[in-house]
């Protein structure tokens, strides 16, 4: 099946810094998707984004399938944007996901 | 309130009994999942569903049995619970492409 890496896996970041996490994926998808989960435990989705390149405020998230891997850029952080961020990717029909062990990142203020 | 929902949030149960956990969502979304999380695995599928009336396994499915009776709701049962099910529990649907969480059951066995 699918394997799905994240880096860094924790990250620490000054209120305004800007950053880049990373997801590889081992096998070609259909569907690559972005989650934050916030310090309560509330799972929210960030993108989905299996090809291209999207933005949505001050995060954007561009997926390279050719080369398996996705990017998520989360510029000028604020505290708000800590929490853990996730990675999922899927290759069938059944919008089935696998997700990635997560990108940790704490905004300091 | 349009979502999806869990119930309950929180739940304390004993070995050997049999919990439920359900889940609602008032998208009318096709598809359904199960996801349990614990430190240091993420977050692994238990079960899925395509339609009412349909369920498959996920990764880590023993354990646990599912059903589907109406594309509204998707119900968990521990049928025999172990202290290794202690985790939190989410359910989660798809509409076009997006996966939405519903904001997770946490179960404690003890």
């Amino acid at each position: 099946g699918i394997q799905v890496e994240q880096s860094p896996p924790d990250l620490i970041l000054q209120e305004g810094a800007n950053s880049t996490l990373r997801c590889n994926f081992s096998d070609s998808v259909n569907n690559l998707q972005w989650f934050h989960q916030n310090p309560w435990g509330q799972l929210i989705n960030l993108f989905y984004i299996p090809s291209g390149t999207k933005q949505n405020g001050r995060l954007s998230a561009t997926t390279v399938a050719t080369e398996r891997y996705s990017l998520l850029y989360i510029s000028s952080s604020q505290t708000t944007d800590s929490g853990v961020y996730f990675c999922a990717s899927g290759m069938d029909s059944s919008y089935k996901l696998i997700f990635g062990s997560g990108t940790r990142l704490l905004v300091r203020p | 309130d349009a979502g999806i929902t869990q119930s309950p949030r929180y739940k304390i149960t004993e070995t050997g009994r049999q919990v439920t956990l359900m889940c609602h969502q008032t998208w009318s979304h096709s598809y359904m999942f199960w996801y349990r999380q614990d430190l240091g695995h993420g977050l692994r599928l238990i079960y899925y569903s395509a339609a009412a009336d349909i369920t498959d396994k996920g990764e880590v499915p023993d354990g646990y049995v599912v059903s589907r009776s109406k594309t509204e709701n998707f119900p968990l049962t521990l049928e025999s619970a172990t202290r290794s099910q202690t985790s939190v529990y989410f359910c989660a649907s798809t509409g076009v492409d997006t996966q939405y969480f519903g904001p997770g059951t946490r179960l404690t066995v003890l």
